[in-house]
């Protein structure tokens, strides 16, 4: 069964820093991963979406990577901002039911 | 305006008691999906539906039971089996049910415990 694992559980930063969000998940055949973000008590907004195909994604502040073959990838966050403080999730989509598997999130934290 | 609204923003049950929450979505998207968030924890998918008047059983299916009679419409009801109602519940729509496309979230709704 997929499992997803989201390092570090909690971040602070200070503004201005550039940072990284590590996600890993144990079974390799996916067909996309997709990074969200959470605002306290709210739903999820979609940030990236890489499918299987892809190395990285870009938008705006946001680089996304995927490494299939190790399991794991990354969300680099540029050059931070107080209104980036939102929990991160990660989630993969696989196997035959395509179902959607998340992480237990990044709680983000950036520091006027 | 398109988007996904769930109503109530706030729920709250009674022991024994059924409690329906509403999922709408005005995007023309086929497939619908409920999440369970849990403190400090990632979504978890309930039920899913790939097109009207079909769905499948996720995760954590045993104690919810939902209906797709339109396609814009797929509510969850949480039923008095479900022993640990306390959480916070996510629906989302995406075009086509192969999940290659994104999942456009609601806002979600807190069902609490009296």
């Amino acid at each position: 069964k997929q499992e997803v694992t989201q390092i570090p559980a909690a971040l602070s930063v200070p503004e201005g820093e550039n940072l990284v969000l590590n996600c890993s998940f144990t079974d390799s055949a996916i067909y996309n991963l997709q990074w969200f973000r959470q605002d306290p008590g709210k739903g999820l907004t979609s940030l990236l979406l890489i499918q299987s195909s892809q190395r990285e994604q870009t938008s705006g502040r946001l680089n996304a990577s995927l490494d299939k073959s190790s399991g794991r990838s990354t969300l680099y966050i540029a050059a931070s901002q107080p209104g980036d403080s939102a929990t991160y999730l990660c989630a993969v989509v696989g196997g035959s039911a395509r179902q959607l598997t998340f992480g237990s999130g990044t709680q983000l934290t950036v520091l006027p | 305006d398109g988007g996904i609204t769930q109503s109530p923003k706030y729920l709250f049950r009674k022991e024994g008691q059924n409690v329906t929450l509403s999922c709408e979505q005005n995007l023309n998207h086929d497939a619908m999906y409920w999440y369970r968030q849990d403190p400090g924890q990632g979504l978890r998918l309930i039920y899913y539906s790939q097109i009207v008047n079909d769905f499948q059983k996720g995760d954590i299916a045993e104690g919810y039971s939902v209906s797709r009679e339109k396609k814009e419409s797929f509510p969850l009801t949480v039923t008095s089996a479900q022993k640990n109602p306390t959480a916070f519940y996510l629906c989302a729509s995406s075009i086509s049910p192969g999940l290659t496309e994104t999942q456009y979230f609601g806002p979600g709704t807190r069902l609490l415990v009296l």
